[in-house]
């Protein structure tokens, strides 16, 4: 089955301690990206990659790393999350700039 | 910068009627996509529809059409016999067809009740 994997879906942690969550799809797309959705704002793109080893800062980008070391995986670090980084976190993959599919969500709480 | 604009935060709908969601984007570019997403309580984010900008018709999925006005800059989604199914958020969503980027830029959505 063609998806886009996420983990954890929920995590509750505290301020500082470093955190990752990780993006796999199995439908060997080029495009992956990162967002956050918070109410009231809508999804907004926090880093996105056009290929293996290439990746490039969305519009909310502060706080947050990424890698794409392989073409399946997209980690979204955050190396000393805040409170404000509390939010609904998803990933997504495409085939170039066609329809993107989106994992189900994480949910991340920071203390 | 792109921006995408949903000035209804909320809409409600009959069952069996229709009901038309609005979405204004601004850009100046001249080749794009546009999307409407579904987000129902499982968070889910789902396709409902896909539009191409140098396609002057109009996409329609089974219930779901889009009513594209590329010159106004406009994407408005028209949901026709409306189910309860069809409950959700719904976020317009523009994307840049540049070979250089892949921004993408969403709406703060519009909230759809469907009343029996």
């Amino acid at each position: 089955e063609a998806q886009v994997t996420q983990n954890p879906r929920y995590l509750i942690t505290v301020t500082g301690k470093k955190l990752t969550v990780t993006c796999s799809q199995n439908m060997n797309h080029e495009y992956m990206s990162w967002y956050r959705q918070d109410p009231g704002l809508g999804l907004r793109q926090i880093y996105y990659s056009m290929n293996v080893e290439v990746t490039d800062k969305g519009d909310v980008p502060e706080g947050y790393k990424v890698s794409r070391k392989e073409k399946r995986n997209f980690p979204l670090i955050l190396e000393s999350p805040s409170p404000n980084q509390t939010s609904l976190y998803f990933c997504a993959s495409s085939q170039q700039q066609d329809t993107q599919y989106f994992g189900p969500g994480t949910r991340l709480t920071v203390l | 910068a792109q921006t995408v604009t949903q000035s209804q935060p909320e809409m409600s709908v009959q069952e069996a009627e229709t009901v038309t969601l609005s979405c204004t984007y601004d850009t100046s570019e001249s080749d794009y996509y546009l999307f409407w997403y579904k987000q129902p309580p499982s968070r889910q984010m789902i396709l409902v529809i896909r539009q191409e900008a140098y396609k002057q018709q109009n996409a329609t999925e089974n219930r779901f059409s889009v009513n594209f006005q590329k010159a106004a800059k406009s994407f408005s989604l028209k949901i026709s016999d409306s189910q309860l199914g069809d409950a959700a958020m719904y976020f317009c969503a523009y994307r840049s067809a540049r070979g250089d980027t892949d921004k993408l830029i969403f709406g703060t959505g519009t909230r759809l009740q469907v009343f029996p």
